[in-house]
C-alpha cells in the first residue's frame, strides 16, 4: 500500500511569510507525528495527534508553529512568519496506534527560509 | 542535554565483515528502542526495534542486543553489503508508555561500506 505522502517536498519563503505544510499518514492509520530535523540532527518531535485530537504539542519551538488534523486524516503544519531558523526538513510520521510503537515517515518537505 | 547519544558521527566497514553501531540513552523510563535508516534527501526507514523486556532482537541480518544496565544498545548487521551505506539513528520511546509519545533520536551515524 502507499507509504506516507508529504507536499510540497521543497519550499522557499520569504522571512516573515506564512507556510503550509502537508501530510497524508498511511491509511488506517490513529496515530500522526511532526518532527523537525535540522542538518546533521535527528529528527526532533514536534506534536502528536490522535485521530484529530492534539494530544501533545511540547516540541513545537514557538506560537508562530501550529498544526491540525481536522478530520483525523490529512494533517498541516502552519509556521507563521517565518524565520531563519525555521529551515529545516519537515517529517511526518504515522503508527497504527496505542500499543504500536512503530513509526513509518514520509520523506519530508525541506523548508528554506531566505 | 540529549537523551539519546550515537557518539560515532562515521563508520567505515568493508563489504562482508560485520558493522555494529552504538548508541546509549539516559533516560530510564525509556522502555522500546528502534533503528532507523535514512538514505539522503528520503524520510526514515524503519528497521528493527526491541522492547525493553527483551536483550535481542533478529531479523535477518540485523540483530538489536539491549543491555539496560549499561543503558546502551547496538545494532550488528551481519554481512555488510553495500546498499548498508546509509545514515542510522537510533530512537527512544517510552515517557507516557504505549507508543503514545514522539521518538527520542540520537544525532545519527553515517555507516559507509567499502568494496
Amino acid at each position: 500500500g502507499a507509504g506516507v505522502s508529504q507536499s510540497p517536498r521543497y519550499k522557499v519563503a520569504k522571512r516573515g511569510q506564512d507556510v503550509a505544510l502537508r501530510c497524508d499518514p498511511i491509511s488506517g492509520h490513529v496515530s500522526l507525528f511532526w518532527y523537525q530535523q535540522a542538518l546533521g540532527q535527528g529528527p526532533e518531535f514536534l506534536t502528536y495527534f490522535q485521530n484529530e485530537a492534539q494530544l501533545d504539542k511540547s516540541g513545537l519551538p514557538s506560537d508562530r508553529f501550529f498544526a491540525e488534523r481536522p478530520e483525523g486524516s490529512v494533517s498541516t503544519l502552519k509556521i507563521q512568519r517565518t524565520q531563519q531558523e525555521d529551515s529545516a526538513v519537515y517529517l511526518c510520521a504515522s503508527s497504527l496506534g496505542l500499543g504500536s510503537y512503530e513509526q513509518y515517515f514520509g520523506p519530508g518537505t525541506r523548508l528554506t527560509v531566505t | 542535554d540529549q537523551q539519546v547519544k550515537q557518539n560515532s558521527p562515521s563508520l567505515s566497514v568493508q563489504e562482508g565483515r560485520i558493522s555494529i553501531l552504538n548508541c546509549d540513552y539516559t533516560n530510564s523510563m525509556f522502555d522500546y528502542f528502534l533503528w532507523y535508516k535514512k538514505y539522503p534527501a528520503e524520510g526514515p526507514t524503519f528497521l528493527i526495534s526491541i522492547s525493553s523486556i527483551k536483550d535481542k532482537n533478529e531479523d535477518g541480518r540485523f540483530t538489536v542486543f539491549l543491555n539496560k544496565s549499561a543503558k546502551h544498545l547496538s545494532l550488528h548487521i551481519v554481512p555488510s553489503q553495500p546498499g548498508d551505506s546509509a545514515v542510522y539513528f537510533c530512537a527512544a520511546s517510552g515517557d507516557s508508555g504505549g507508543g503514545a509519545d514522539g521518538l527520542t533520536f540520537g544525532k545519527g551515524t553515517h555507516l559507509i561500506i567499502q568494496p
